[in-house]
């Protein structure tokens, strides 16, 4: 079965400081990674996702994220954080007919 | 085009008793699934739905919970009796093909409290 690990929970940090959350899966079929994250008082939304190309993955909001298979890994990054993306990150792995989690990075931006 | 729309989107009930949550997806999407959150804990499946079919519900956690999608439309999933151990946040998501062709859109969740 597939599994995801997300680190430092908790991550606090000022405005314009950058950001990087790491994500290692665990799966042995073909990878389908995603990154979602939910906004205080709102639903899930899909923030990118990789199924196949370019490893640099750009998605909504000025986020990227790099697929490294030797690593297993998809680190999620913003140059330059506001206020606004304060919200809990989740990466999720693809694979038989379901989403597999990470347990999120709660994420809070300091004016 | 309205999202994934769920309902309640807050329950609190006491041990023993039933409760029934419902998930209507994007129109025309075939793909309904259902996942849960309990506190501190990642988000897990519950079940997958093709039309009215259940395709994999082996994340049900046992046969207290109860999935039934009647026409292929909208979903219900029906936890009795609830035990406290069921608090958590249910979600449902939907899509019209399965990833990677398309992605899993999530309703707001409903948050459950057992008491």
């Amino acid at each position: 079965a597939q599994s995801v690990s997300q680190h430092n929970h908790h991550v606090i940090l000022s405005e314009a400081a950058s950001l990087e959350l790491g994500c290692n899966y665990s799966y042995g079929g073909t990878v389908n990674l995603f990154w979602y994250v939910q906004y205080p008082g709102q639903h899930l939304q899909l923030l990118l996702k990789y199924f196949s190309g370019d490893p640099l993955v750009k998605g909504i909001k000025g986020f990227e994220a790099e697929f490294i298979k030797s690593k297993f890994s998809f680190n999620l990054r913003k140059p330059s954080v506001q206020w606004s993306d304060t919200a809990e990150y989740f990466c999720a792995v693809y694979g038989n007919n379901r989403l597999a989690f990470g347990k999120g990075n709660q994420v809070v931006v300091i004016p | 085009e309205a999202g994934v729309t769920q309902f309640p989107s807050h329950s609190v009930i006491e041990k023993g008793q039933t409760v029934t949550l419902r998930c209507d997806p994007i129109s025309g999407h075939d793909n309904l699934y259902w996942y849960r959150r309990v506190m501190g804990k990642e988000i897990k499946f519950l079940l997958h739905f093709v039309k009215e079919s259940k395709q994999d519900e082996s994340g049900m956690p046992n046969n207290r919970f109860l999935a039934e999608r009647t026409g292929g439309t909208y979903s219900t999933l029906k936890v009795q009796p609830a035990e406290l151990e069921d608090s958590g946040v249910y979600f449902c998501a939907s899509s019209q093909f399965p990833p990677p062709t398309d992605t899993q859109y999530f309703g707001p969740g409903t948050r459950l409290t057992v008491l």
